[in-house]
């Protein structure tokens, strides 16, 4: 079982240019979560997925986030446009059913 | 809605010496509760997890926690610390053990070992 597989693992962008984060979850976990770290405010929820469903957003901090999970293998998180204040860690994790979380190494993510 | 305090943002312990890292939550349900521990630059790694049953829980690595209700603490321990143990732990809790409503965490422990 290769894991929770993130991408890029690090991302330095521009202010004001489109960030797309990729994730790929475990085969045969239901639940899919997006997560953002910061020194700030820690591990923040961002959004998850119930069989590529949108069940809770209300973590996302503003419009300029979106997540989509267009099958059950495949999760993006994408930002637009960036802002500096968005450089932090973001961990994507899942989980079948009530069995604990997986979690990604994360991408790492600059806006200059 | 669930939280979690995490008491010191930092502690030192010498190598061999107990690692006792705290954890207090609230929740409006019965708890399920866990420990995560992250090593620089890589992502959450589960140590342990209370759901029901046994209060006492063993983890990886030689730690082990300690569920009691009555104070609202989930207290982490190792008998003998080990300098591999250096990392950021977190303590996090969820109503449903994290598949219906996520995980709620706690700001973390840095945790130091001096040779």
């Amino acid at each position: 079982d290769a894991g929770v597989i993130q991408s890029p693992r690090h991302e330095v962008t521009e202010m004001g240019q489109e960030v797309t984060l990729r994730c790929k979850p475990i085969s045969g976990h239901d639940y899919l979560f997006w997560y953002r770290q910061t020194m700030m405010r820690g591990l923040e929820l961002l959004i998850y997925f119930n069989n590529n469903v949108p069940i809770d957003d209300s973590g996302m901090p503003e419009d300029r986030f979106s997540a989509k999970m267009p099958n059950a293998s495949f999760s993006t998180l994408k930002i637009q446009p960036s802002e500096p204040r968005d450089s932090a860690v973001y961990f994507c994790a899942s989980t079948l059913g009530q069995f604990g979380y997986t979690f990604g190494s994360g991408t790492r993510l600059t806006v200059v | 809605a669930q939280s979690v305090t995490q008491l010191g943002s930092h502690v030192s312990v010498s190598e061999g010496a107990l690692v006792l890292l705290r954890c207090n939550y609230s929740s409006s349900v019965p708890p399920y509760l866990f420990w995560y521990v992250q090593y620089p630059n890589q992502g959450l790694q589960l140590l342990l997890k209370y759901t029901t049953g046994a209060t006492l829980v063993k983890g990886i690595n030689g730690f082990e926690a300690e569920f009691k209700k009555s104070e609202t603490s989930f207290h982490l321990t190792k008998p003998s610390a080990h300098m591999s143990d250096a990392a950021e732990y977190f303590c996090a809790v969820s109503a449903t053990g994290g598949g219906a409503d996520g995980l709620t965490f706690g700001k973390g422990t840095h945790l130091i070992i001096q040779p």
